[in-house]
């Protein structure tokens, strides 16, 4: 079975950084992502990794560590328009020419100023 | 702007009503996903199209009935729902070619009475 945990809610300063962790346990593993979630809206896609280690993209960064079935995502000088959800997802390896993801709960950041 | 649009936006609907969502997408892609998100649980994938045919079906109950008569539209039929079907329904596509990224609609608030 396929199972993903991430922190409920976290608060966080405007101007700091944050670190959204993810565990999961998976039967095969296929990568995992990262979607933001503003109230109301559509989740879209932060990243993908795949690989381990740290990718880079602009103010958030994601890692990955296959062997610890981990993951964060770093948001750097925070904004109050980061206050959203931010949804940890990992792919069923076995869905074959889909992509049937399985999510986490979500964890909502709140960003203070 | 993500290319997938959602209509309606909102929707309050008796149990006795029935009503149709639907979901465009305007990205060139094979596979269209419904989803539904409650309050504080994982977003549930419920059905997945792949160029057309259904694939997955993950147990949802018969009073919600998807169609899918192009790659671009998809709909999903509403009838003789409940309260605890109230929710925000998501709609989704990706290539189709695998573990690759899904993008969202905005999704329709439902709200039965």
């Amino acid at each position: 079975g396929q199972n993903i945990d991430q922190p409920t809610e976290m608060t966080a300063t405007e101007g700091a950084i944050v670190q959204i962790n993810c565990t999961y346990q998976t039967s095969g593993f296929n990568g995992l992502f990262w979607y933001q979630q503003h109230a109301g809206e559509a989740p879209t896609f932060l990243s993908y990794n795949v690989l381990d280690g740290l990718e880079e993209k602009g103010r958030f960064s994601s890692f990955l560590s296959r062997s610890k079935g981990y993951s964060y995502l770093l948001l750097k000088e925070l904004q109050m328009k980061d206050s959203a959800s931010y949804l940890c997802a990992v792919p069923n390896p076995f869905s074959g020419g889909y992509n049937k993801l399985i999510f986490g709960a979500g964890t909502r950041l709140a960003v203070h100023p | 702007e993500t290319g997938v649009t959602q209509t309606p936006r909102h929707l309050v609907m008796g149990m006795t009503n029935k009503k149709s969502l639907k979901c465009e997408q305007h990205l060139g892609h094979n596979a269209m996903y419904w989803y539904k998100q409650s309050a504080k649980k994982p977003l549930e994938l419920m059905f997945v199209y792949s160029l057309e045919e259904r694939v997955e079906n993950n147990s949802v109950p018969s009073r919600f009935s998807p169609e899918c008569p192009n790659s671009s539209h998809l709909f999903l039929h509403l009838h003789t729902l409940q309260p605890e079907d109230s929710a925000l329904y998501l709609c989704a596509s990706s290539q189709g070619r695998g573990q690759e990224t899904q993008y969202f609609g905005p999704g329709t608030r439902l709200l039965v009475l």
